[in-house]
């Protein structure tokens, strides 16, 4: 494997249940990302991860929960969704302390709240 | 804060023709700049990047310059394909944002054979 992968690619939830999404980075990078897409909003930062340590939450209702085990995989924690928060979230890494700070995004989980 | 702001689209061009793709930033430090790609269905792709003043980035026959005076960067093609159809996003990095990216709002580029 190569890039960033997520798993799975597409997700059909109801309200009530519980999920997980899973983000791994094969770039030995020591940054990630959390962003949701939306028809309504196209790119929003959810979470950022530096050396495993949250450094941001951008007002992340807390029906979503990341989790960072280490610098290669991220998850998003998933319950008691609402259908607006039916979009593509997409993970993402970086390399922090180079001058240059382009992000690898993974190709998404298509979500989808019933 | 810093941000970007993009053309509205969509952009609906005939295969072959010249493509532009305006892209101006507001940043107070000296960002790094990025153009990022998303075909339907798939994450952003790093397209091409500029890190200071008058840099050229390209790939894939894509073309864009960092125009400090002008604070812009926009997405040059001089022939495009329907392969090219895609979302557009520019974005920016720099020490004012914690480096992390601040993204336009995309520009849907639609090549039509």
């Amino acid at each position: 494997e190569t890039g960033v992968t997520q798993t799975p690619r597409h997700l059909v939830m109801g309200m009530t249940n519980k999920k997980s999404l899973k983000c791994e980075q094969h770039l030995g990078h020591n940054a990630m990302y959390w962003y949701k897409q939306s028809a309504k909003k196209p790119l929003e930062l959810m979470f950022v991860y530096n050396f495993k340590e949250q450094t941001e939450n951008n007002s992340v209702p807390s029906r979503f929960s990341p989790e960072c085990p280490n610098s290669s995989h991220l998850f998003l924690h998933l319950h008691t969704l609402q259908p607006e928060d039916s979009a593509l979230y997409l993970c993402a890494s970086s390399q922090r302390g180079l001058t240059v700070h382009e992000q690898y995004f993974g190709p998404g989980t298509r979500l989808t709240v019933t | 804060g810093d941000s970007v702001t993009q053309m509205e689209g969509p952009v609906t061009l005939s295969e072959e023709a010249f493509l532009t793709i305006n892209c101006t930033y507001t940043a107070t430090g000296y960002p790094s700049l990025f153009w990022y790609v998303q075909y339907p269905g798939e994450g952003l792709q790093l397209l091409l990047k500029a890190t200071k003043a008058d840099d050229k980035g390209s790939n894939k026959g894509f073309e864009a310059t960092y125009r400090k005076e002008t604070t812009s960067f926009h997405l040059e093609k001089g022939s495009v394909q329907v392969s090219d159809s895609a979302v557009y996003f520019c974005a920016l990095s720099d020490r004012d944002s914690s480096y992390k990216l601040i993204f336009g709002s995309g520009t849907r580029l639609l090549v039509r054979p």
